[in-house]
Formats: structure tokens, sequence, C-alpha cells
């Protein structure tokens, strides 16, 4: 497709266990973000990859929280031992540029994950 | 770091009228300030922008103003339709302009 594509869509997981959530964004987008969004809230900043490098990773909540972009396409977002509060959508967005002010960022749908 | 605060957190038109939604941020050095819609399900969509350097920007039925000094800026929909029904959010740019800082969100909701 030519959106951003996330998997899984919906995610159950009790709590203490581990997740992994998959992004693959728009051929050739060189910017790649994670933002978590809690029910009736705004997307919250997670992490941020231009190409394979992680340039930002200050919105990660925890050191439960890890990310990866491992060629500069594809990137997952691990979840350790989840918590009730790890409960969100988690939203991949893409962007053709370098850095997140110099154009439209692209989402996907979401993972939305409920830890029990 | 950067915040930014949205209001009203919904907003209930009838179909024709105009609806605004404000957003306040407080990082002078912010100099993007986009909207997005976001449908229910369905990730945040961009429906326009605006850059530091312009006082207002519209496209359509849509328009967004900025005031740098006062630090807001505001989205305008005009004759609105059921299909603009979704919730709204601004974002800014932080100082490094690598992140969007978004609002909290406007639920509109336009009944035919």
């Amino acid at each position: 497709g030519a959106g951003v594509s996330q998997s899984p869509r919906y995610k159950v997981a009790k709590r203490g266990q581990d997740v992994a959530l998959r992004c693959d964004p728009i051929s050739g987008h060189v910017s790649l973000f994670w933002y978590q969004q809690a029910l009736g809230q705004g997307p919250e900043f997670l992490t941020y990859f231009q190409n394979e490098a992680q340039l930002d990773k200050s919105g990660l909540p925890s050191d439960r929280f890890f990310a990866e972009r491992p060629e500069g396409s594809v990137s997952t977002l691990k979840i350790q031992r989840t918590q009730q509060e790890d409960s969100a959508v988690y939203l991949c967005a893409s962007s053709l540029l370098a850095g997140g002010n110099t154009g439209e960022l692209f989402f996907g749908e979401g993972s939305r994950l409920t830890v029990l | 770091g950067e915040n930014v605060e949205q209001h009203p957190s919904t907003l209930s038109v009838q179909e024709g009228d105009s609806a605004v939604i404000k957003c306040t941020y407080s990082d002078s050095a912010s100099n993007y300030f986009p909207w997005y819609k976001q449908e229910l399900g369905k990730g945040p969509q961009l429906i326009i922008d605006i850059r530091s350097n312009v006082g207002e920007k519209k496209d359509q039925r849509i328009a967004v103003t900025l005031n740098k000094t006062a630090k807001h800026f505001s989205l305008h929909i005009t004759e609105t339709q059921p299909e603009d029904s979704a919730v709204y959010f601004c974002a800014a740019n932080n100082n490094a302009g690598n992140m969007l800082t978004f609002g909290g969100g406007t639920r509109l909701m336009v009944k035919p």
C-alpha cells in the first residue's frame, strides 16, 4: 500500500508480557516518529528516527520502552513487562524529509494496546 | 519544553455554520503549526499548516490564523458539513524542529 502500515492493529497483553509493534513507513521517507495516544488525548511524542539513527528518544516513558529502525525503513517499538498504564494507541508517522517541521507527517492507523 | 493548549474540547454546530478552534503555545522558538483531523479508528491526517512567516492561510473552507506575539493560532472552518465531524488537533514544533507537540484535541460535531 501507499500509506504507513502498522501491525498488529489490536493487541491484548497480560500485565508483565512483552509486546512488539511494527511500523512500515512510506517507502523513501527519511523520518519516522512514534507517538502514544491515550484515550481522549492528543498524541504524545515518544521517539524520532532519521533513517536508522534514533536522534531523539526523550519521550519514551521508561526503560521498558525500546524502539529500533535497523535498516532505515521498518521500525519496531518494543515494550517490556507491560503495565496497565501502557494501554494506549501507538501511532507511527513518517515524513519525506529530515526533521519534523519540514512537511507533512503521514500517520498510520495505530496499534491499540490493552494491558489487562 | 513546548506546551500546547487547545479549546474548546468539544464543539457542536449546525450544518452550514462556522467553527473556530483555538490553540496557544509556550515556546517562542516554534515556527511550524499544523492542524490534523482524526476520524474514529484512523490516524491523524494533515488538513492545513502555517509557518511563522505568515499570519493567515486559507484552503477552500478551511483557514488558519497565527499571532506570534500572543503565541496563539486558530482554525476556522466555514460552511460546515456533517463529514467535518471528527477530532481536530493543533500542534507546534519544538526548538530543534524534530518533533511536534499536540494539543488535547477538539471533538467537532456537525448536526445536519
